[in-house]
């Protein structure tokens, strides 16, 4: 499969958990990695591998995985939590990459 | 530290061949595992996989545009070249450069670097 969906858009009261999810066959293959993109900047990574965090990202981020679905949650989002967020993957042949549609993120 | 910059025209005519220059410090892409892909984002919208060249040489390329795509690298400069050719104003857009390691068929751990990105007009 050559695509992975995204809600386009969800929000979350202030401290509140929120979960952002991406779908795609090639999930059931490969690991999702999520990006953190605020306005005018570079995408950064969140989240890799089955839930790992790059140094630096704080520990209310964290990812999980089952069958095509892939999900980034944000346990008590905060105001800078607010951004873009990207889930990204191989394809199932593991010859492309690809990147979902994005999720706009509002914390209230 | 890792660190990678993009750089190439502002804007290019409509027709014209496009090509952007990635430079990188702190890695190796002769080291195993190691892949530069390139990533596009026009205003507004999604972020599309362009292309990639891995340690081994290895290029693959998104379906979509490999036939107006190549890409290659020169070790000596730490650079990694993307050429994009009949550019079009639909092609307007931010264009990344970014890191991957442990790039191996049944793995894939993200992009842990990206360069600042350079925005690329097609207008004439």
């Amino acid at each position: 499969s050559s695509e992975l969906t995204q809600d386009p858009v969800v929000s979350v009261a202030l401290g509140q958990t929120v979960r952002i999810t991406c779908q795609g066959d090639s999930l059931r293959t490969y690991y999702a990695s999520w990006y953190q993109q605020k306005p005018g900047q570079a995408p950064v990574l969140v989240i890799y591998g089955k839930n790992n965090r790059p140094s630096g990202i704080p520990d209310r981020f964290s990812g999980s995985s089952s069958r095509n679905t892939a999900s980034l949650t944000i346990t008590g989002a905060q105001a800078e939590d607010e951004a873009d967020y990207h889930c990204n993957s191989r394809d199932s042949s593991g010859m492309h990459v690809l990147f979902g549609g994005g999720t706009k993120l509002t914390v209230l | 530290q890792v660190t990678l910059r993009e750089s190439g025209p502002a804007l290019v005519k409509p027709t014209q061949t496009l090509t952007l220059t990635c430079t990188f410090s702190g890695f190796s892409l002769s080291t195993s595992g190691v892949c530069v892909s390139w990533i596009r984002q026009p205003p507004g919208k999604a972020l599309e996989w362009l292309a990639l060249i891995n340690w081994d040489g290895d290029k693959y390329f998104s379906t979509s545009l490999k036939t107006r795509l190549t890409i290659s690298e020169d070790t000596s400069k730490n650079q990694v070249v993307l050429t994009m050719t009949n550019m079009d104003p639909v092609d307007t857009a931010t264009y990344y450069c970014a890191r991957s390691t442990q790039f191996y068929f049944g793995y894939y751990y993200g992009m842990d670097v990206w360069g600042q990105g350079t925005t690329v007009t097609v207008s004439s």
